[in-house]
């Protein structure tokens, strides 16, 4: 069964604190991005890779970080210089970063901050 | 800059009928658009694109749009809704020439079909 899969489904944070969002692909693609959903603001790219260790930074790339070690998976960390981090969080993957190719996303991480 | 907007924050439809969700787009060469649907709680799911070609683009669950270059848009039509197709629909447009080549996500339509 392949796929995206994304954990936790629900996370809930303090204030201060860094947490770590799990993205992982068996798609074999090559791409990999994070967004962030807003309601009334569509999606909006925080951070994408191309290729193992390589990442690049989206629109809104302040307050996370992201590390890409394996081709499998895309780990995005939320760190406490994010001011206002909750929000629904969705990883995608495409085969390559080519124009044409479309994304497959991931089910979400809903992160709350209490 | 690249952009993309769809005008109606919500759509409503009988089931039955046909339905249209817009999507207009401004890029500076030629673009590549995707339709994505989303229900609650869950990612997106891709559901057609358009690269070159044929003006009508025929995608997933009987869904199709047509694009535009004179208009500028690529409004997603479907002939006959069903109460399913209830959910959150996104336009995406990716702009040939641009250096960056990111998708630009719409704001969303909310289509709502009712019995």
């Amino acid at each position: 069964d392949g796929g995206i899969t994304q954990s936790p489904k629900y996370l809930f944070r303090k204030e201060g604190q860094n947490v770590t969002l799990s993205c992982e692909q068996n798609l074999n693609h090559d791409a990999m991005y994070w967004y962030r959903q807003d309601p009334g603001q569509g999606l909006r790219l925080i951070y994408y890779s191309q290729i193992v260790n390589d990442f690049q930074k989206g629109d809104i790339a302040e307050g996370y970080s992201v590390s890409r070690e394996k081709k499998e998976s895309f780990p995005l960390t939320v760190t406490s210089a994010q001011k206002n981090p909750t929000a629904f969080y969705l990883c995608a993957s495409s085969i390559r970063r080519e124009r044409n190719n479309e994304q497959f996303f991931g089910p979400g991480t809903r992160l709350t901050v209490l | 800059a690249q952009s993309v907007a769809q005008p109606e924050d919500q759509v409503n439809v009988a089931e039955g009928n046909p339905l249209t969700v817009k999507c207009t787009y401004s890029v500076s060469g030629n673009p590549y658009l995707f339709w994505y649907v989303q229900y609650p709680n869950r990612g997106l799911q891709f559901l057609l694109k358009y690269i070159t070609g044929d003006n009508l683009v025929k995608g997933s669950y009987g869904f199709e749009a047509e694009f535009n270059k004179s208009q500028t848009s690529f409004h997603l039509k479907k002939p006959s809704a069903l109460v399913s197709d209830s959910a959150l629909y996104f336009c995406a447009v990716r702009d040939v020439l641009g250096s960056q080549g990111n998708l630009i996500f719409g704001k969303g339509t909310k289509l709502s079909v009712k019995p």
